[in-house]
């Protein structure tokens, strides 16, 4: 079956830039979406189709995939973007999550 | 507004079984695909099942395949999750989530309801 591979870790100084990324095989003929998770709430869509922000989520969320990697980027991170985020694909007739990536505000 | 609502979890004794809904509203509930997902205490996040708008497709996740009966009542706005001969490894937050038509991801999710499979 399809694996997703996130570090389950990143640190983080507010005002700087996080980038998590998202390995699996050929990951970039898909395309990868990325959720947030803080704790006791549900996750939420912050990236979808590789690229595109649902609406409501600020501009400095953004996301890249080619090769084997899709990678979530939070440009000067703030204090409330501490919180889990997990990758997810479409591959035979199933979805996948990564394990998940919990980032840090230092 | 657009919500979903997950009711019908509980502990259950393992080899038990469970009936999870999830009611849907604010939204053409029968123009949407939806699925189930859980996360297992301090885990992530697992897909569990799908099911196409009219109900004629349906997929599963090996680990319950055989075990768990994804279904909806378009009528009533609503989803269900039948789970029989749990297992301790079952015990999750059960959350039921919608796929926008524009992708194959999960736009729209409830609160969950908690399942504890134990003696």
């Amino acid at each position: 079956s399809y694996e997703l591979t996130q570090p389950p870790s990143v640190s983080v100084s507010p005002g700087q830039t996080a980038s998590i990324t998202c390995s699996g095989d050929k990951l970039g003929d898909k395309y990868a979406y990325w959720y947030q998770q803080k704790p006791g709430q549900s996750p939420v869509l912050v990236i979808y189709q590789d690229t595109k922000r649902p609406s409501g989520i600020p501009e400095r969320f953004s996301g890249s995939n080619s090769g084997n990697t899709a990678t979530l980027t939070i440009s000067g991170t703030l204090a409330m973007d501490e919180a889990d985020y997990y990758c997810q694909a479409w591959d035979s007739s199933a979805y996948v999550f990564g394990a998940g990536t919990k980032v840090t505000v230092l | 507004e657009v919500q979903l609502v997950e009711s019908g979890g509980g502990l259950v004794q393992p080899g038990g079984s469970l009936r999870l809904s999830c009611a849907a509203s604010g939204f053409t509930f029968s123009s949407y695909e939806m699925n189930w997902v859980r996360q297992a205490p301090g885990k992530g996040l697992e897909w569990v099942s799908y099911i196409s708008r009219s109900g004629s497709i349906i997929y599963y996740a090996d680990s319950v395949k055989g075990r768990f009966t994804i279904s909806r009542d378009n009528a009533k706005n609503s989803l269900y999750l039948q789970m029989n001969s749990l297992r301790a490894e079952d015990t999750a937050v059960y959350y039921c989530a919608r796929v926008p038509n524009t992708a194959r991801a999960f736009d729209i999710w409830g609160q969950g309801t908690m399942v504890t499979v134990s003696s």
